[in-house]
């Protein structure tokens, strides 16, 4: 079974600054795919940023980044000049096309606070 | 917007009862997911349909059912309902094959009185 784990219950960043949140997976697929979500206190999950895992380049969505080493099975997210819109939980998330099924597995979330 | 509808937004009920959650996917996504989000469990996949047929089940209780019509919404349908049952039900859906990509819907919270 697959397993993701975020580490970081909560966290805060000064705005402008910059945050890393960790995710780590258990796994013994080869090939699947690797999500961040976030979810403000509106509830709406967003895709903020992916990853397939055959892609040695780590993926960057404008402020967004992530720092991907398949080996130590880690995911972190990076987050450049916060702003006080990136206040939101934040989900580490895991798929990959097991019995014909793409259904997404998720760490427990990083609360992220952005503080003026 | 992601183009997922999702109804009722919030529904209360009391224990014992039956509900049914109603999903809309995007035009063109042909495969629909349902999710539960609550306190205790965190994130948790519950079943997933494609083109009107079951693909996978995840942690999804005998209680609980869903199906996906030939317009391709989806119902998930909790009866029985207990009070650990409240919590917010989301659905997502994708389109088929290679690189998957779920859109959410804004979810249902249930509240089980």
């Amino acid at each position: 079974a697959q397993t993701v784990t975020q580490s970081q219950p909560e966290m805060s960043v000064q705005e402008a600054e910059t945050v890393t949140l960790s995710c780590t997976y258990d796994t013994s697929e080869n090939n699947y795919y690797l999500f961040w979500y976030k979810q403000p206190p509106s509830r709406q999950m967003i895709l903020v940023i992916r990853q397939e895992a055959y892609k040695q380049q780590n993926a960057t969505e404008n402020r967004f980044s992530v720092n991907f080493q398949k080996a130590a099975k880690s995911f972190s997210l990076k987050i450049s000049d916060s702003q006080l819109g990136d206040t939101a939980m934040y989900f580490c998330a895991f798929s990959f096309s097991g019995a014909g099924s793409y259904q997404l597995t998720f760490g427990k979330g990083t609360k992220l606070s952005v503080i003026p | 917007d992601s183009g997922v509808t999702q109804t009722p937004k919030h529904l209360i009920t009391a224990t014992g009862q039956r509900v049914t959650l109603r999903c809309s996917p995007r035009s063109g996504d042909l495969s629909v997911y349902w999710y539960q989000q609550s306190l205790d469990q965190g994130l948790q996949f519950l079943i997933q349909y494609y083109n009107g047929e079951e693909r996978a089940k995840g942690n999804i209780l005998e209680r609980f059912s869903a199906q996906q019509f030939p317009d391709l919404h989806s119902e998930l349908n909790l009866s029985s309902l207990e009070l650990g049952d409240s919590a917010l039900y989301f659905c997502a859906s994708s389109v088929w094959g290679g690189y998957n990509e779920q859109f959410f819907g804004p979810g249902t919270r249930l509240t089980v009185l």
